[in-house]
Formats: structure tokens, sequence, C-alpha cells
């Protein structure tokens, strides 16, 4: 169990819908990632913060945003769903600041958008 | 510029055997460069990473092997068990860039 988690586990939705994936980072960690998995396009980072602030933004498209709140918690958030973005969203998190620190792996949300 | 190359696929290796698995990058700003490992179900795990200024690094039956002037980088597994089958994704980083990750290695490892 790497501390970090995701809910919902799994996620059925249609197109044209909006969905929004929560995570709960490891205890002390202040950065949050988000990654989508698919079969096709592998690992792809999508956007990091820290401390509640965007820090990195990676392939992410301009459908999907995510947030970090105070409580460092973080959600992401996909609208106007298309049967591609059927994949799985993992959350990282890691203690933080610059440079390449340990990121532990949630369990993922499996998203199905039929 | 920021892909990162792996290869095998796929994997098959007999109980006891080892496990080699290859990577690349062109992008020479990289300067971190971990493996994760992921089971079924489950969310990526560190295994073990390597910096450039090191040619090699050794953790328990884990191994990176690192050529900085060929942009390659490589993790053996040595007396691969079936405990060790799983799916290996290498991975680069830079400060500003985050992490770059392979598409993956299926490892099968026979009993």
């Amino acid at each position: 169990d790497s501390g970090v988690t995701q809910t919902p586990k799994h996620l059925i939705t249609a197109t044209g819908q909006r969905v929004t994936l929560r995570c709960s980072p490891r205890s002390g960690d202040l950065s949050v990632y988000w990654y989508q998995q698919s079969l096709d396009q592998g690992l792809q980072f999508l956007i990091q913060y820290y401390n509640g602030e965007e820090r990195a933004k990676g392939n992410i498209l301009e459908r999907f945003s995510a947030q970090q709140f105070p409580d460092l918690h973080s959600e992401l958030n996909l609208s106007s769903l298309e049967l591609g973005d059927s994949a799985l969203y993992f959350c990282a998190s890691s203690a933080g600041g610059a440079g390449p620190d340990t990121q532990y792996f949630g369990p993922g949300t499996r998203l199905t958008v039929l | 510029q920021q892909q990162v190359k792996q290869s095998p696929q796929s994997l098959i290796v007999q109980k006891g055997g080892i496990s080699i698995i290859n990577c690349a990058y062109e992008n020479t700003a990289f300067d971190y460069f971990p493996w994760y490992q992921q089971f079924p179900g489950k969310g990526p795990a560190l295994l073990i990473a390597i910096r450039p200024d090191v040619s090699e690094k050794k953790e328990g039956r884990f191994t990176i092997s690192f050529n900085k002037s060929a942009k390659q980088f490589s993790l053996h597994i040595m007396d691969s068990q079936p405990g060790d089958s799983a799916t290996y994704f290498c991975a680069a980083y830079y400060y500003g860039q985050n992490f770059v990750f392979g598409p993956g290695t299926r490892l099968s490892v026979l009993p």
C-alpha cells in the first residue's frame, strides 16, 4: 500500500458527460501528479501540483482540469468525455519541491466511456 | 526529443534466468532515470533509479546499466522469479519537463 488513495475505483459514464476523480496524497507529501494510462499511449503525464499551485503541465487536454485543495487532496475533472478518454487514471504523490523525488502511485481509477 | 524508447515489448524468461530490458532517449537534458514495476490492478512502484554520473547501480537482484554516450540504459533482473512477472517502465526526467515514460515491457517468468 503506497498510502495514496484514489476514488472511485471504477467509473462508467457516457460520452459528453463530466466526471471528477479524487486523490488523497500520502501524509506529508506536498506534490500531486496525475497520469493517464491507456493501452496504446502508455503512461502519460498530465499535470503536477505542489502545495496548491500548478507546477508542471504535460499532455493534458483543454477538456481536462485539475486542482489541489488546501488540505492537499486533488481532483481531476474530465468534461465532454469521448470514447478515447477511457483509460486508467493514476494519481501519484511525492514530498515535493524541486528535483525528482520518489513518486508514490495510487491504485488508479478505471474510467470507461460508453 | 522527449520520447523514451523501450524494448522489448514483451519478454518471457525461465525461472532463474536473466531478464534484460533496454531503453533509449534523445534529450541529453534528462538527468534522472528510474524504473517502475507495475503489477496488474496496481499503480506503478519505483524499483530502482540512476543518475547519469554513474554507469551502474545495483539493488539486490536488480541492476541498472547506464551508457551516457549512447544515451541508453537497461534493467537487468538476475535470478528472475515468477513473482517478478509484471510490466516494467523506464522513465526519464529533468526539472521542468517532469517524467517521460517508456511504453512498458511485459515480463513473464515461467516456473
